[in-house]
């Protein structure tokens, strides 16, 4: 059965203080993984798609990469707006299937 | 990136009525979309997939003749639950991913939360 797990469930942070979140997975014939930002009563906001193990990619504060079980999502210098829910998500099979997602880290970045 | 919308953003309604939640894909085609569901601290769960033109498919455990779905263009897909009850209180979210096109990137809404009385 596809799983993805998360950890941790959540995650305190100083300001500035980087740190990474961790998604370990189990899919036959991966596709696709993705990362989502969602924030509280809000859909989730797309991140990054990785597609191979080895890939990374960046955007701002954030960097993605992929192993062969598991991604990591390395938070550099994080700011008080960085706070949120981080989905790491799954695609198996086809192009344009449904995600598999995990359940999630919570972020809460202080000053 | 490409944006779906959703309509309405929350609606509260008693129990035995029914709900009917839009998903827009606003400038995009998309001829599948799926409809999630999240309830309180828990991830995204798959309810269905609509395709346009066909019947849309259920994941195992979800009851289609509660929740119905229909896809009568390829921008809108529409959830109705009928007969809600205060258990179908939740946030669902529906995402589609573009047609026609080799990039992989689906968008989701942002969410309808339903409340029922």
């Amino acid at each position: 059965e596809d799983q993805v797990t998360q950890s941790p469930e959540a995650l305190r942070l100083q300001e500035g203080e980087s740190s990474s979140l961790n998604c370990s997975y189990t899919v036959s014939g991966l596709r696709g993984l993705f990362w989502y930002r969602q924030d509280p009563g809000k859909g989730p906001e797309f991140l990054f798609t990785l597609y191979s193990a080895g890939e990374e990619k960046e955007k701002e504060r954030l960097k993605a990469t992929l192993t062969k079980k598991e991604s990591f999502l390395h938070i550099t210098a994080p700011k008080p707006e960085d706070s949120a829910t981080y989905l790491c998500a799954v695609q198996a099979g086809q192009a344009g299937t449904a995600l598999i997602f995990g359940k999630g880290t919570t972020l809460s970045v202080s000053s | 990136g490409a944006v779906v919308s959703q309509h309405p953003s929350r609606v509260i309604c008693k129990s035995g009525t029914s709900v009917k939640i839009e998903c827009r894909s606003l400038d995009f085609q998309a001829t599948t979309m799926f409809w999630y569901r999240q309830f309180p601290k828990k991830s995204l769960m798959l309810m269905a997939t609509s395709n346009e033109g066909s019947k849309a498919t259920y994941e195992q455990g979800v009851e289609k003749d509660k929740f119905l779905i229909n896809h009568a263009s390829l921008t809108l897909s529409t959830l109705t639950v009928t007969s809600a009850h205060p258990e179908d209180s939740s946030f669902y979210i529906c995402s589609a991913p573009p047609s026609g096109l080799s990039y992989n990137e689906q968008f989701f809404g942002p969410g309808t939360r339903l409340t029922v009385l």
